[in-house]
């Protein structure tokens, strides 16, 4: 089976400018989370979606937002970049919808380096 | 804000030495506990998923077990080996379903 593929895997955009990252599950993993790497804040928990439908949120602000399509990938979007969101963003699917309890794969990430 | 540590932040070991490190989390509202282990330029790769109190899980020659009334996780790595330099990460669950994890505990393991 193929894994978590991201893409692009690196970008590199300007404040003020949006982004959109895209993240294709494991085939027949139905859920998908997102989290943020950054040095100083380690891995953070953005959003996993279920279905279509964002399950669980973490704390960031509503410039992230997500979506997932029928086919389960899923994509990110970030608006009015700011030098802070620079990070490495990492995707990771799980197979049955209890993701808390599953094992989640993750993808190679997308590095955003934001100037 | 739920708060995850782990300890020590960074370990040099010799091949073939024995090691642990610890991952403390709330005891309250428990519901998962997960190690992953990341190696510079990879992905995290899931290594265990717990959710019992006084689990323990091995895998090969790493092994880990759980306390969730005292709120911590140890893993260890039996006979250390080159390969096993990485990070090791610990991300706790709550009722809540957010992952929150800890800072790492970042492995050497010296030939």
């Amino acid at each position: 089976k193929a894994g978590v593929t991201q893409t692009p895997r690196y970008l590199i955009k300007t404040r003020g400018q949006q982004v959109t990252l895209s993240c294709s599950p494991i085939s027949g993993h139905r859920s998908v989370s997102w989290y943020q790497q950054t040095p100083g804040q380690g891995l953070q928990f953005l959003f996993e979606y279920f279905s279509e439908t964002q399950r669980n949120k973490g704390n960031f602000p509503g410039r992230f937002s997500g979506r997932q399509f029928s086919n389960s990938r899923s994509e990110m979007n970030v608006s009015t970049l700011e030098l802070g969101d620079s990070a490495l963003y990492l995707c990771a699917s799980s197979p049955v919808g209890e993701s808390v309890t599953d094992t989640q794969y993750f993808g190679p990430g997308t590095r955003l380096t934001v100037l | 804000i739920l708060n995850v540590e782990q300890s020590p932040q960074s370990l040099h070991v010799q091949e073939g030495d024995s090691t642990n490190f610890t991952c403390s989390f709330p005891s309250s509202n428990f519901y998962a506990l997960h190690w992953y282990r990341w190696e510079t330029a990879k992905s995290p790769e899931a290594l265990f998923v717990m959710t019992l109190n006084g689990d323990e899980k091995k895998k090969g020659r790493i092994s880990a077990t759980l306390n969730t009334k005292e709120g911590y996780s140890y893993l260890y790595i039996k006979g250390s080996q080159p390969e096993d330099s990485a990070t090791y990460l610990c991300a706790f669950c709550n009722y809540g379903q957010n992952f929150v994890f800890g800072p790492g505990t970042r492995l050497s393991v010296l030939p």
